[in-house]
């Protein structure tokens, strides 16, 4: 199958800094990546769709300026989380379909932030 | 727009029992479901997924689900347990030309005892 990995997979940073998250598709381009965040034994919640080329399209309560998301080639995502907050602190994970239209979606192995 | 709904917060089986895990989903048309798996701090790994067909859908790890459209379900079973499979159980719904968008139900944590 196809993969996707993230990095960093774990990161820890002070409160009013930012960080930076990269999703990779490893085998496959993908022209759209999507973002999620999971809290501690919660679903995952869409945050943004990433585009390849244009702006991302970000989910109803999501701030754009909050998270900012570049999809700088078909095979690379990033998501900085700016002027982070203790609030902010949770599990991001990307996940890419290998193809448009029908088909899987591929994740990647999440990202654990936590701010101090 | 679609939801999905995960009934078991926490299910616990003995290793070797059989399983079923629920989902129901609410959506307009012929959705798009999935089941996912994820261990404690890892990714989510697709088990199975069905879009079109066959009802009763085969996946990995010897999983199976059934889509019911009259109930609107998709229910994953498993014959017979295995301690490996203790994870929590994400079902999914897409949409079709929804561009691979998924709504994901909150998910079902899985205990084995041995």
């Amino acid at each position: 199958g196809a993969v996707v990995s993230q990095h960093p997979s774990w990161v820890i940073c002070k409160s009013g800094t930012s960080v930076k998250i990269e999703c990779r598709s490893l085998d496959f381009q993908a022209t759209t990546m999507f973002w999620y965040r999971q809290f501690p034994k919660q679903s995952l919640m869409l945050m943004a769709t990433s585009n390849e080329g244009s702006k991302a399209t970000y989910e109803q309560g999501v701030e754009k300026d909050k998270f900012l998301i570049n999809h700088a080639s078909l095979t690379l995502s990033t998501l900085t989380v700016t002027s982070a907050h203790p609030e902010d602190s949770s599990f991001y994970i990307c996940s890419a379909p290998q193809r448009e239209g029908k088909d899987t979606q591929y994740f990647g192995p999440g990202t654990r932030l936590t701010v101090l | 727009a679609q939801s999905v709904t995960q009934p078991d917060i926490h299910i616990t089986v003995s290793e070797g029992a059989s399983l079923e895990l629920r989902c129901n989903y609410s959506y307009g048309a012929t959705p798009y479901l999935f089941w996912y798996v994820q261990s404690p701090g890892q990714g989510l790994q697709l088990l199975l997924k069905y879009f079109s067909g066959d009802t009763l859908v085969q996946g990995i790890k010897g999983f199976e689900a059934e889509f019911k459209r009259s109930q609107s379900s998709f229910n994953l079973r498993k014959p017979s347990v295995h301690w490996s499979d203790a994870a929590e159980y994400f079902c999914a719904v897409g949409a079709q030309g929804g561009g691979n968008k998924l709504t994901f139900g909150t998910g079902t944590q899985l205990k084995v005892e041995l």
